[in-house]
């Protein structure tokens, strides 16, 4: 099975675009989270998706923002972009169990470079 | 508020030797904790999670990490390094009912030959 797949993989952009980047989780995974991996740090999160609700949002403005389509992949758009916006920004895939926590896979990520 | 702090930026061995990635978390509750790892221009793949029960959880790769909450640590260990093992290692915690995860800063591990 094909395992989480993020479109594009690079892309630039100046200041004040709009940015779309796409994700497809595993086959039969039904929830998709998005995080953000500044240079040198660790992720954050920036939202959660589940049957095409949001069941999560992080610290993030609104200009960021999400939505999961029927089939499960997700888009994560960002409007206005600024040049703190540059990053690697990672989707994961994941089952819905009612426990707390689950196992979440990653894609290789989109790298963002805004200039 | 729920953190997680690896106090090693960036450690280095030599092939062969032992290793101990450090990771302290705080957080309320009952954690649920992992380790990932990161290749260079390479996605997040998970090496181990604790849950509950056994307090030394198994990993992929070789990799072994304790819980211990009177420490609140979860220390990634490996008794032979091999130079493929050079990486980003991140370590994380489960929190919070939309089940996102809490991330360290990292470290950075490099194997010499």
């Amino acid at each position: 099975d094909a395992g989480v797949t993020q479109s594009p993989t690079h892309l630039i952009k100046t200041r004040g675009q709009h940015v779309t980047l796409r994700c497809s989780p595993i086959s039969g995974h039904k929830s998709v989270s998005w995080y953000q991996q500044v240079l040198g740090q660790g992720p954050q999160f920036i939202f959660q998706y589940y049957e095409k609700e949001e069941r999560g949002r992080g610290n993030f403005p609104d200009r960021f923002s999400a939505r999961q389509f029927p089939n499960y992949s997700s888009e994560l758009n960002v409007n206005a972009l600024l040049l703190g916006d540059s990053a690697l920004y990672l989707c994961a895939s994941s089952t819905f169990t009612s426990g707390p926590i689950y196992e979440q896979y990653f894609g290789p990520g989109t790298r963002l470079t805004v200039t | 508020a729920q953190s997680v702090t690896q106090p090693d930026i960036h450690i280095t061995v030599s092939e062969g030797a032992s290793l101990e990635l450090r990771c302290n978390y705080s957080y309320g509750a009952t954690p649920y904790l992992f380790w990932y790892v990161q290749s260079p221009g390479q996605g997040l793949q998970l090496l181990l999670k604790y849950f509950s029960g056994d307090t030394l959880v198994q990993g992929i790769k070789g990799f072994e990490a304790e819980f211990k909450r009177s420490q609140s640590s979860f220390n990634l260990r490996k008794p032979s390094v091999h130079w493929s093992d050079a990486a980003e290692y991140f370590c994380a915690v489960g929190a919070g009912n939309n089940r996102k995860l809490i991330w360290g800063l990292g470290t950075s591990l490099a194997v010499n030959p």
